[in-house]
């Protein structure tokens, strides 16, 4: 079975610096899909970024970007020059090729200071 | 615009009661999905369906129930059996077959309390 692991519930950065929201994950398929998904306080999800996992290079974003180590089951975000408008709750999310189900971590809420 | 649309954004009940949420959308997506969010608990799935007359268990399907007569609809009911309803409900729906690529589109959501 898949699961999404997401240790930090909190944390904050200040407005223009750089953050990495960690995330690991267990699956024993190889083909599979990994996401980051924002959830802002409206509470509407909304997608962030992909990543293949058949693909070595890292997805971006614009501000955002991955870091994919398939080896370690890692699967991390860095948020670069933070906006207020980043500040939300955070889910990393997998699906397995061929399954029609996402897996979600518990989340982590990012406060981004003025 | 395509998207998804969940009615009613609040909704209160009594205990004892069922409840229906709504969820409808025009992306022409085979597969949808409803997830139940708790503080502190992520998002977890209750039931999804891949195509029409057809749906499948999630990991707490018990006391909900759904159908999908409609390619557009996924009504979600919360039955008297559920025993802790009070919660944030989200419909999502995707691509089907599309080999995992595609994420899922979320509607706004409906925020059930029991009174």
């Amino acid at each position: 079975a898949q699961t999404v692991t997401q240790s930090q519930p909190e944390m904050s950065v200040q407005e223009a610096e750089t953050v990495t929201l960690s995330c690991t994950y267990d699956t024993s398929e190889s083909d599979y899909y990994l996401f980051w998904y924002k959830q802002p306080p409206s509470r509407q999800m909304i997608l962030v970024i992909r990543q293949e996992a058949y693909k070595q290079q890292n997805a971006t974003e614009n501000r955002f970007s991955v870091n994919f180590q398939k080896a370690a089951k890692s699967f991390s975000l860095k948020i670069s020059d933070s906006q207020l408008g980043d500040a939300a709750m955070y889910f990393c999310a997998s699906r397995q090729g061929g399954s029609e189900k996402l897996v979600f971590g518990k989340g982590m809420k990012l406060t981004v200071n003025p | 615009d395509g998207g998804i649309t969940q009615s009613p954004k609040y909704l209160f009940r009594k205990e004892g009661q069922n409840v229906t949420l709504s969820c409808e959308q025009n992306l022409n997506h085979d597969a949808m999905y409803w997830y139940r969010q708790d503080p502190g608990q992520g998002l977890r799935l209750i039931y999804y369906s891949q195509i029409v007359n057809d749906f499948q268990k999630g990991d707490i399907a018990e006391g909900y129930s759904v159908s999908r007569e409609k390619k557009e609809s996924f009504p979600l009911t919360v039955t008297s059996a559920q025993k802790n309803p009070t919660a944030f409900y989200l419909c999502a729906s995707t691509k089907s077959g599309s080999g995992g690529n595609y994420g899922y589109t979320f509607g706004s959501g409906t925020r059930l309390t029991v009174v």
